[in-house]
């Protein structure tokens, strides 16, 4: 258990909707970052928040959106869904900002867009 | 370009040792991770290196030379239970992309 948590564990919904995908940090982890794994793509970092602030940001999408709350939680929305967006979502922390910590992994988001 | 290249798959058996590559184009190195994942998991953490040269962690070690922008995790006494895919991940600190993962390399390991 990496102390990562992340809501819903599966997610299945239809084109055009959209979601929201929810994940709690490690106990002093300040960073979170989220990436999104298909099979044929791997694993695509998507964006970092660190300590309420977006860090940086990847191959993310404009239908989809995230945010870090004061509580260190944070959701990641998905809008406009289609059938492509269908992946493992996982969100990871880690205790700094920069890219030379360690990152901790969640379980994943499974998103089944029909 | 910023680009990481491992092989897709690897087969080895039981009791043997297995060594994965990685190489990597990026700019502003900050070091390079290995990550284990088993299917349907998430990836766990193995390993970090900065500099350039060997680190040993029990059974499994990583190799990284900066000048050749290669790396390589070499796992000794292979076990069923390692199995898995094993992730290069190179962050950056510039260009639009943070961090770089590479496609993986799915490990077999034979009884």
């Amino acid at each position: 258990d990496s102390g990562v948590t992340q809501t819903p564990k599966h997610l299945i919904t239809a084109t055009g909707q959209r979601v929201t995908l929810r994940c709690s940090p490690r106990s002093g982890d300040l960073s979170v970052y989220w990436y999104q794994q298909s099979l044929d793509q791997g694993l695509q970092f998507l964006i970092q928040y660190y300590n309420g602030e977006e860090r940086a940001k990847g191959n993310i999408l404009e239908r989809f959106s995230a945010q870090q709350f004061p509580d260190l939680h944070s959701e990641l929305n998905l809008s406009s869904l289609e059938l492509g967006d269908s992946a493992l979502y996982f969100c990871a922390s880690s205790v700094g900002a920069s890219g030379t910590y360690e990152q901790y992994f969640g379980p994943g988001t499974r998103l089944t867009v029909t | 370009g910023q680009n990481i290249d491992q092989p897709t798959e690897m087969t080895a058996t039981e009791g043997a040792i297995v060594q994965i590559n990685c190489t990597y184009q990026t700019s502003g190195f900050n070091g390079l991770f290995w990550y284990q994942q088993h299917a349907g998991e998430a990836p766990t953490f193995l390993s970090y290196n900065v500099l350039d040269g060997l680190e040993e962690k029990g059974r499994f070690s990583s190799f990284l030379s900066r000048s050749k922008g290669y790396s390589y995790l070499l796992l000794k006494e292979l076990q069923m239970k390692d199995s898995a895919s094993y992730l290069c991940a190179v962050p950056t600190t510039s260009g639009t992309y943070k961090y770089i993962f590479g496609t993986g390399t799915r490990l077999k390991v034979l009884a």
